[in-house]
């Protein structure tokens, strides 16, 4: 099956820093989403984003699935930012089992 | 528009034990995925329903675990016996074709098995 590796794995920033996660996997892809796991452990959805770069306020995502990576773009850090981030790609291929990463945990201290 | 609803919140068993989680989806998504998240780690797929039709159960441990959707709408995952290695966070799932398969989960089903 796909293979999916988040980076960094641990990441703590100040209050009001920007920062970018990475996401790379394995195969082609037809799907792709960004997690946020808050701390009481509900996935909450940021980003359906398959290719291309979307925005939400201060949260945006590229992906750019010829190169089989993505990004998360976190500027302007809130404490409420902290939890665990995973992508879960979807391969274009055989199975389509959305597959998670290990995650990035962030800490955002105030 | 109601998300996926799981139940119980939290059980805690006794290894050898049996439990049984239960998850209704959001209106309308024919596709139901059941996740096992062990803590520190990202979760894994256990089952993947497509109205009430398994897609996926290739790491479904069937000697112990047992997983149903009737009617294609609500599911029930069953564990029995309990071993504790299967204290994690039970997390269900479900997506529409419509929205290009985009997951929603619910709240998750946490189990700890002393």
């Amino acid at each position: 099956g796909i293979q999916v590796e988040q980076s960094p794995p641990d990441l703590i920033l100040q209050e009001g820093a920007n920062s970018t996660l990475r996401c790379n996997f394995s195969d082609s892809v037809n799907n792709l989403q960004w997690f946020h796991q808050n701390p009481w452990g509900q996935l909450i959805n940021l980003f359906y984003i398959p290719s291309g770069t979307k925005q939400n306020g201060r949260l945006s995502a590229t992906t750019v699935a010829t190169e089989r990576y993505s990004l998360l773009y976190i500027s302007s850090s809130q404490t409420t930012d902290s939890g665990v981030y995973f992508c879960a790609p979807r391969s274009s291929g055989g199975s389509y089992i959305p597959t998670f990463g290990r995650g990035t945990s962030l800490i955002v201290h105030p | 528009e109601a998300g996926v609803a799981q139940s119980p919140r939290y059980k805690i068993i006794e290894k050898r034990q049996s439990v049984a989680f239960w998850c209704n989806p959001i209106s309308g998504h024919a596709t139901l995925y059941w996740y096992q998240q062990i803590l520190g780690q990202g979760p894994k797929l256990l089952i993947q329903f497509q109205n009430n039709g398994v897609v996926d159960d290739s790491q479904l441990p069937k000697d112990r675990f047992s997983a149903e959707r009737l009617k294609g709408v609500d599911s029930t995952l069953k564990i029995q016996p309990a071993k504790l290695e299967d204290s994690a966070v039970y997390l269900c799932a479900s997506s529409s074709q419509g929205e290009g398969n985009t997951i929603y989960f619910g709240e998750g089903s946490w189990l700890t098995v002393v």
